[in-house]
């Protein structure tokens, strides 16, 4: 079983709309959260980290997360066709030196 | 901003070849990594390092050698390449925040 399991595998949404992804882990010693997006043809780039429960707000971008249930969530509002991309939870126990990622959820925002 | 590149971008190579990916950093961080991605796997940790000399066995290890000769620079042998090695290599450095390569495509025919 994947250390790092995230919901759904793809996701449609009209542009303007609220994209939602959802990823938990099965493992306690993590604390550190991040989300990483990746563009087709390119590599992984950082969104958000996410270290303390409960809201972090940057522009578009809400991440939540719950320690105690080991969930952490990402959503982003007034999606855009630029939004869509592989958008990757990533878990780490050590403040990110060896991180475990999930197996990602595709975006596709339509015009 | 960052910065990781990586060599060859694409290579096809053989049942049983030898091959050797490289990756360099300009970042100054002391991390670096090498993962596959395989869809509905995502991103996997083959071997990362946290200095020059310094070798850490990631979570799928097997058929994969690494050195790490620099600072900078980073590589990923496959001395006896298979078809199930067939993926998208990714390097990356980090000071926490990771930052990604753009990706080595490899078949092993």
């Amino acid at each position: 079983q994947q250390k790092v399991q995230q919901s759904p595998e793809s996701l449609s949404v009209p542009e303007g709309g609220m994209a939602s992804f959802n990823c938990t882990s099965s493992d306690r010693n993590f604390q550190y959260f991040w989300w990483y997006r990746q563009h087709s043809g390119e590599g992984p780039k950082a969104l958000m980290s996410i270290f303390s429960d409960g809201d972090k707000k940057e522009g578009r971008f809400t991440a939540h997360l719950n320690k105690a249930s080991l969930h952490v969530s990402l959503h982003i509002r007034d999606s855009q066709p630029s939004d869509s991309a592989l958008y990757f939870c990533a878990a780490s126990e050590d403040g990110g030196y060896k991180v475990v990622f999930g197996s990602g959820t595709r975006l596709l925002v339509s015009p | 901003e960052a910065a990781v590149t990586q060599s060859p971008r694409n290579k096809v190579t053989v049942t049983g070849g030898n091959v050797t990916l490289s990756c360099r950093q300009t970042n100054s961080h002391n991390y670096m990594y090498w993962y596959r991605q395989d869809t509905g796997h995502g991103l996997r940790l083959i071997h990362y390092s946290y200095g020059a000399g310094n070798l850490q066995i990631g979570d799928v290890p097997d058929g994969y050698k690494a050195t790490r000769t620099t600072q900078e620079d980073f590589f990923l042998l496959l001395e006896l390449a298979s078809p199930s090695q067939t993926s998208l290599y990714f390097c990356a450095s980090s000071d926490a925040e990771q930052f990604f390569g753009p990706g080595t495509r490899l078949t092993v025919l």
